[in-house]
């Protein structure tokens, strides 16, 4: 079965800093793996998806993630924060593609930048 | 691309009415529909999953006919609330994935507040 584990339910990082949100994951199978971003009272936004192509991947707003295999890990990253990065973020691992599929979400960090 | 709607963005009822959440779609056809539930402060939950034209796929502990789902067109499906109580307030939220890949596109969310 297939489970996400983000390390931290709040990071809190200044202005400017690096943004690193931890997520590890467990899979039977090559995973499909993603983040989310959730601002309050709204759905979720697709910042990037690893789809078994290249392990460094690049989505919106500056973040990045890359995926260790053998880690088990897909941090996300950001080299410097911006106030309009506070929000609830959230990872995500589906395994395989197609069919009846399901996508199993971590616990969600949320992220608090501070001035 | 990729843009998925709901309606309405809040509603409020009285205990016992039913509610009607739509989720719509906009610029590709949606093989598979999520539905979702979100409490405060905390990750989505799955509540069934629909292929057009099929029966819904609900997870263990949902009633399948107190959360009624239709999905009878490859753009739009509907979660309907029978017989609202107060518990059933939350946030709804919907997602959508065509037949081409894994990514789920996600829907702004539905506040429902049963009084």
């Amino acid at each position: 079965a297939q489970s996400v584990t983000q390390l931290g339910s709040h990071v809190s990082v200044s202005e400017g800093a690096l943004v690193l949100l931890r997520c590890n994951y467990s899979s039977s199978v090559p995973p499909y793996l993603f983040w989310y971003v959730q601002y309050p009272n709204q759905g979720l936004q697709l910042l990037l998806k690893y789809t078994s192509a290249a392990t460094l991947v690049k989505g919106i707003n500056g973040f990045e993630a890359e995926f260790k295999k053998s880690e088990t890990s897909f941090h996300l990253t950001k080299p410097s924060a911006h106030m309009s990065d506070a929000a609830e973020y959230f990872c995500a691992v589906s395994e395989g593609h197609g069919g009846y599929q399901k996508v199993t979400f971590g616990t969600g960090t949320k992220l608090q930048v501070i001035p | 691309g990729a843009v998925v709607s709901q309606h309405p963005s809040r509603v409020i009822c009285k205990s016992g009415t039913s509610v009607k959440i739509e989720c719509r779609s906009l610029d590709f056809q949606a093989t598979t529909m999520f539905w979702y539930r979100q409490f405060p402060k905390q990750s989505l939950m799955l509540m069934a999953t629909s292929n057009e034209g099929s029966k819904a796929t609900y997870e263990q502990g949902v009633e399948k006919d107190k959360f009624l789902i239709n999905h009878a067109s490859l753009t739009l499906s509907t979660l309907t609330v029978t017989s609202a109580h107060p518990e059933d307030s939350s946030f709804y939220i919907c997602s959508a994935r065509d037949s081409g890949g894994p990514t789920q596109y996600f829907g702004p969310g539905t506040r429902l507040l049963v009084l």
